[in-house]
């Protein structure tokens, strides 16, 4: 069974550049979260998207936004970057949304901003 | 905010050292996640607890929820150098929001 794909592995941008980052997750799974890994605040959470529809928002500017497809695969992307952007970021899927799904990561994107 | 503190932040031992380190808040959380991360690789699920008091055991790994599930504690017996990676705990809220502790990373030396 493959596991959760990441793309780009990794990313190098300009600040006030637009990003794009992409996510399939497990065959089966409906939900997508996404997660920004920093070595200061380690690992926080984006949102979650299911069935095509946001369901959690963490505490993150609208210049980060996501979308999910019927296929259950998922976009983040990020508008006018900074260079506090520079991140890995990682996306995971669950079988459902709803407590206890153990979440399913990829590798990450590492995301740099020059 | 809930918050998780992870201790220690760093660890570095000796191969067949026995270790634990510890998952605090002052929240209480439905459900608490441990994940091992390696470098280069995402976050891989070792073990979820649900129960206040539950203890779970994975090989040489025990895993413990808090009484009034706001802690958690993962000791690991005998390290191996394949133990070597950053320990996360995740505590899931009352809303299925995932919040993470920063983690500990653990050096297993030969």
């Amino acid at each position: 069974k493959a596991g959760v794909t990441q793309t780009p592995r990794y990313l190098i941008k300009t600040r006030g550049q637009q990003v794009t980052l992409s996510c399939s997750p497990i065959s089966g799974h409906r939900s997508v979260s996404w997660y920004q890994q920093t070595p200061g605040q380690g690992l926080q959470f984006l949102f979650e998207y299911f069935s095509e529809t946001q369901r959690n928002k963490g505490n993150f500017p609208g210049r980060f936004s996501g979308r999910q497809f019927s296929n259950s695969r998922s976009e983040m992307n990020v508008s006018t970057l900074e260079l506090g952007d520079s991140a890995l970021y990682l996306c995971a899927s669950s079988p459902g949304h709803g407590g206890n799904q153990p979440q399913h990561f990829g590798d990450g994107t590492r995301l740099s901003i020059l | 905010t809930q918050l998780l503190e992870q201790s220690p932040q760093f660890l570095s031992i000796q191969e067949g050292e026995n270790l634990t380190v510890y998952c605090n808040s002052s929240s209480v959380f439905s459900s608490l996640q441990w994940y091992r991360q390696e470098p280069g690789e995402g976050p891989v699920l070792l073990v979820t607890v649900v129960t206040g008091g539950e203890v779970k055991k994975l090989k040489r790994l025990t895993f413990q929820f808090g009484d009034a599930r706001k802690d958690s504690s993962l000791h690991i017996t005998a390290a191996q150098t394949g133990d070597t990676g950053l320990y996360l705990c995740a505590g899931e809220s009352s809303n299925y929001k995932l919040t993470f502790g920063k983690g500990t990373l653990l050096t297993v030396n030969p």
